[in-house]
């Protein structure tokens, strides 16, 4: 399967737990953006990366969110002490370059619940 | 800044017949815009793309989509519906500038009755 690879499908933690998502992006795309989508809206801008570099963060909630790309491996979502508010699809995205013209590709995305 | 606006949260129709989805944007600028489908559980599918080339855009699945710049409206069409249709559209605008962000709409949820 060549597209973004997104893991876990689906993630449950209780409250105050970390959770961590992956996102392989797909081969030869080097730009990956994360979106969140909460219950009943459309898809929200978290942040963009590429390899080693965080290029735009504008969406991501000021605590305990995070996201890194590295040289190696697949970029992460992490959220640290998860509450109720954090349950969502979060969707992983990937193009080759940077351009506004440049689709983005997502992966199925990762269902976070939270007890 | 840029924005886009569905004008339908839900659109049915009957298997067979013309599917019409409505979006209407906001932009300082000429836009990069796009359709995307979402099918339950699922991740988006890039169903078509405008990027100032030609203005009336043909995407997969028998889907088109015309942008209107007098109208500010990049509305997503096709002229028979099939079951399989049945899915969340999502017009979005790409931000441009150093960001590749996607700013999406709220979705339009289309039915597809036998």
């Amino acid at each position: 399967n060549a597209g973004v690879m997104q893991n876990p499908r689906h993630l449950v933690r209780r409250r105050g737990q970390e959770a961590r998502l992956r996102c392989s992006p797909m081969k030869g795309h080097s730009h990956v953006y994360w979106y969140r989508q909460l219950p009943e809206e459309g898809l929200k801008f978290m942040v963009y990366l590429q390899k080693e570099n965080i290029i735009d963060e504008s969406g991501m909630p000021k605590e305990r969110f995070s996201a890194e790309f590295p040289k190696e491996g697949p970029s992460i979502l992490r959220i640290q002490q998860v509450v109720r508010g954090d349950s969502a699809a979060y969707f992983c995205a990937s193009s080759p370059g940077g351009g506004g013209n440049q689709p983005q590709h997502f992966g199925d995305g990762t269902r976070l619940s939270i007890l | 800044a840029q924005s886009v606006t569905q004008l339908d949260s839900h659109v049915s129709v009957s298997e067979g017949t013309p599917v019409l989805l409505r979006c209407n944007y906001s932009s300082s600028y000429s836009p990069s815009l796009f359709w995307y489908v979402q099918h339950p559980n699922k991740g988006l599918q890039l169903l078509l793309k405008y990027t100032s080339a030609a203005t009336l855009v043909k995407g997969i699945n028998g889907f088109e989509a015309e942008f209107k710049k007098s109208e500010t409206s990049f509305h997503l069409t096709k002229p028979s519906a099939h079951m399989s249709d049945a899915a969340e559209y999502f017009c979005v605008v790409s931000a441009g500038g150093a960001t590749n962000k996607l700013i999406f709409g709220t979705g339009t949820l289309l039915a597809v009755q036998p």
